[in-house]
């Protein structure tokens, strides 16, 4: 069965050291999607990238980046420089045929990380 | 463009009574989910509604419904609230919903606390 796991449940760092937030999934599919959101005290979930099963380049956008390795079936994502603006619960999420029944759509999420960045 | 929408953002019931809430999507965006969100369970689906029909359920019981408008406005509603129903309701549009790699835009949530 699909599952995302984010064994991190707090992270504190203080501002301007790099944190790396761990994702381990499983699916049985070979066709799937990975997310990553970010979920600031307001509550609503913020997108931040969506990778797919058949693409595992690494990507960088700004202070963010993702390392993807299916043979480990990770999907971490690391901040660079962290600013107290990055505090707020980060999760993964998956999305398989399994999960989406074919033809629809749903994300099976991790428990998220809750980050806090001091000043 | 106006993002999701959800209402009320905050709601105070208790244990018995039923409650209904409200997400009007991005115009344009036919596929409506919910979720729920608790500190126990984490993220949870609830439904998918798209084009007035219900097309996933996740594992919730029956108290747990939902219907969604031709408008692509959805509503949820729970019946006999129980004190566990106590959580964060998100609801998340896209544009179709049909692919597993479509992007779902989150709204803010409604705080449901049951006494």
């Amino acid at each position: 069965a699909q599952k995302v796991t984010q064994a991190q449940t707090e992270i504190s760092v203080v501002e301007k050291e790099d944190v790396t937030l761990d994702c381990v999934y499983e699916t049985r599919d070979t066709t799937y999607y990975l997310f990553w959101y970010k979920q600031p005290p307001s509550g609503e979930l913020v997108f931040l990238i969506r990778r797919n099963s058949f693409d595992e380049q690494n990507e960088i956008s700004g202070r963010y980046s993702w390392n993807f390795q299916k043979s480990t079936s990770s999907f971490n994502f690391t901040i660079t420089a962290s600013q107290v603006v990055d505090s707020a619960v980060y999760f993964c999420a998956l999305s398989d045929s399994s999960t989406s029944g074919g033809s629809n759509y749903k994300l099976t999420f991790g428990k998220g990380t809750l980050l806090t960045v001091n000043p | 463009k106006a993002g999701v929408t959800q209402t009320p953002r905050y709601l105070i019931k208790t244990r018995g009574q039923q409650v209904t809430l409200s997400c009007s999507p991005i115009s344009g965006h036919r596929s409506v989910s919910w979720y729920q969100q608790t500190p126990g369970q984490g993220l949870q689906f609830l439904f998918e509604y798209f084009s007035e029909t219900q097309r996933n359920k996740g594992n919730f019981p029956g108290r747990f419904s939902g219907r969604q408008f031709s408008n692509s406005r959805s509503e949820m509603n729970v019946s006999t609230l129980e004190l566990g129903d106590s959580a964060l309701y998100l609801c998340a549009s896209s544009l179709t919903g049909t692919r597993i790699n479509n992007e779902q835009f989150f709204g803010p949530g409604t705080r449901l606390t049951v006494l």
